[in-house]
């Protein structure tokens, strides 16, 4: 079945940098990968996804790559802020399913 | 998107005793799933809820632990029972279907304690 690794478990970073998040997958069958943020107490929010037909998708100060190759995708945020700490997930879903299989989380922090 | 409701957002309970959690969604969507999600970890699908008929239990799951249901397109039940410990988590009901663009979308959670 899928695998997806995501690195590192903890990022810590200064109010305006950025923050990239980093994950690979196994199966190269997986083609949509989205990226959830939880904050404390809530579920997850889907905040951004791209679709294997896709090298790269923004909107606002984030952005995710994907690198189908070297079966990668990445998450990266500009200008943080601490409103963005929070854990965030990415996932990968093989085509034709619904369920996507998820990365073990990522803690942002981000000091002010 | 949708918006899905789920009740309780937490409970505190007593091993041995059973919870039923409820989850409301505003349109009907093809699919809806529940998940676990234990203290500092990632997400672990339980069951896929299926509309009129048993649900689809993960490896590790079984029916008479976390019984589902589902009478119609917009709710869906998961019942923890015989609770332990080692059942404190986040139960998060979750929703996806080519009506929602084929994306995944959460809700609140119930966090559960059990003591």
């Amino acid at each position: 079945g899928e695998n997806v690794e995501q690195h590192p478990s903890t990022l810590s970073v200064q109010e305006g940098d950025s923050a990239v998040i980093k994950c690979t997958y196994s199966d190269s069958a997986s083609n949509y990968f989205p990226w959830y943020k939880q904050e404390l107490g809530k579920g997850p929010q889907l905040i951004i996804d791209i679709r294997s037909n896709v090298g790269e998708k923004k909107d606002q100060r984030i952005a995710v790559t994907l690198n189908k190759t070297a079966k990668h995708f990445s998450l990266h945020i500009t200008e943080t802020q601490p409103e963005d700490s929070a854990v965030y997930f990415c996932a990968a879903t093989r085509g034709g399913s619904y369920i996507p299989t998820f990365g073990r989380g990522t803690s942002l922090i981000v000091h002010p | 998107s949708a918006v899905i409701s789920q009740k309780p957002s937490r409970d505190i309970c007593q091993r041995g005793t059973s919870l039923t959690i409820q989850c409301q969604v505003d349109s009907q969507v093809t699919m809806m799933f529940w998940y676990r999600q234990q203290p500092g970890q990632s997400l672990t699908l339980i069951a896929t809820a299926n509309q009129g008929s048993e649900a689809t239990y993960e490896s590790g799951f079984v029916i008479d632990k976390f019984p589902i249901s589902r009478p119609n397109l917009t709710f869906s039940t998961l019942t923890v029972s015989n609770m332990s410990p080692e059942d404190s988590s986040i139960y998060l009901c979750s929703v996806e279907g080519a009506e929602l663009g084929g994306k995944l979308f959460f809700g609140s959670g119930t966090q559960l304690s059990v003591l």
